[in-house]
Order: structure tokens, then C-alpha cells, then sequence
């Protein structure tokens, strides 16, 4: 069936340091990809989407590449700030109906 | 400014208790879902809904019902509670072809 796998659960970094947090997906369908981050006591609010192989999108200084080959939608920060601490969750879906999201990494920023 | 909103935030039940978890949303969205998030596991798609009285299972209905009798309401049953239904609930809401919109939840406790 269709899932979506991310494996880190915790990432710790300190401020200024860059950041990558896996996607991987399995599909039988041409996906729709994105990240959703979650604030501490706040709904999930969409950060990135994308649908098309090859091309990055970008979104308050993180960005995604989806990789149809490798079946990867991994997000990526150049410089990680305390603001940034927050869960992230990963979802695909046929279309933007709908979402089968991954399990979350909780990423902490330290000063 | 485009809304989801959860009533109530958090609530505390005991085992076999009736629960009614009511969503609103103010942008004439068509679709709308149930999650519950729990730790380690993301968030899970009880009910996918399409319009007033057009309701899908998602992937964990069991111990859940819905109800959408206008387009903008759409609530979550549980039927006798249980404890390991403890979790946190979102609804949410999808705009044609764009994001889904995330209610900032209710943390349900089942004692």
C-alpha cells in the first residue's frame, strides 16, 4: 500500500548549522509530495508542495527536490534558527484529496 | 482569514462515554477529514468527508462515526469511548487543488 517514511524521529542541531530531514515515499500513483510543520500546540500548517520530478521549491528558507527516481522528497535548510524547532511531517497523496503522512521528525534548535 | 476551528480544545472522558468532537470551517471547503495524532505514528486518517452526507472510511474508522449534515460542520463520534482512543484529534479541510487547512485540535483523555 501507499506510505510514506521518515527516519528520523529526533534531530537536535545547533543554531546556523544546515539541516536535512529524510522523505521517502512508496506509490503506485504519480504523487503529490509535502512537508507540513507543526509549532508546539499549533494545527500542521503546509510548508512545501510539489509535484513535479527534478524541480525545487522553496518556502521560508527551506527548500525540496522531488526525486521521482529515488522516490524522495527530502527538506533542507541552509541555516537552522531557534524559531525553526518544530515537528515536520512528510505526506503524498494522489492528489491534493488525499494525505498519507509519515510519522514526523521533531526537530529541536539549541542556541 | 481562511479558519478551521475545534471544539472543544481539550477534553477529559471516562471509558464508555459518548464523545462529540465538532469542526466549522468559514471557506466553503467541500472536503473534509478526521486525524488523530499520536506519538511515533503521525497522523492517521479516520474519515475522508466530500460534501453534506458523503462520507469515506479512512484508515482507522473502527470506534468512530461522523457526521456532516451542513457543508460547513463536520463531527467525530466516538461511541462509548475507550482509553486507547487518548489522542490528540485535527480536522481539516481542503481547498480545490490547493493545501489542506489544519484545526489546531482537541487533546481527548479517556480515563
Amino acid at each position: 500500500g501507499d506510505s510514506v517514511t521518515q527516519t528520523e524521529g529526533l534531530v537536535t542541531l545547533t543554531k546556523g548549522l544546515p539541516v536535512m530531514l529524510n522523505c521517502t515515499y512508496q506509490t503506485t500513483y504519480s504523487p503529490f509530495l509535502f512537508w507540513y510543520v507543526q509549532h508546539l500546540n499549533e494545527a500542521p500548517k503546509l510548508l512545501l508542495k510539489s509535484s513535479t520530478d527534478n524541480k525545487r521549491t522553496e518556502h521560508q528558507g527551506f527548500y525540496a527536490t522531488l526525486h521521482k527516481s529515488s522516490s524522495s522528497f527530502h527538506l533542507q535548510k541552509s541555516s537552522v534558527q531557534l524559531s525553526d524547532s518544530a515537528l515536520y511531517f512528510c505526506a503524498s497523496g494522489p492528489n491534493y484529496n488525499v494525505l498519507y503522512f509519515g510519522s514526523g521528525t521533531k526537530l529541536t534548535v539549541e542556541p | 482569514d481562511m479558519k478551521v476551528t475545534q471544539m472543544p480544545r481539550y477534553l477529559i472522558k471516562r471509558m464508555g462515554e459518548n464523545v462529540l468532537l465538532e469542526c466549522g470551517q468559514d471557506m466553503s471547503h467541500e472536503t473534509m477529514y478526521w486525524y488523530r495524532q499520536d506519538p511515533g505514528l503521525g497522523l492517521q486518517l479516520i474519515y475522508i468527508s466530500y460534501d453534506v452526507d458523503s462520507n469515506s472510511e479512512g484508515d482507522i474508522p473502527k470506534g468512530y462515526r461522523v457526521s456532516r449534515k451542513k457543508r460547513e460542520h463536520f463531527s467525530l463520534i466516538l461511541d462509548s469511548a475507550k482509553t486507547n482512543q487518548t489522542s490528540v484529534y485535527f480536522c481539516a479541510s481542503r481547498r480545490d487543488s490547493t493545501e489542506v487547512f489544519f484545526g489546531k485540535g482537541t487533546r481527548l483523555t479517556v480515563v
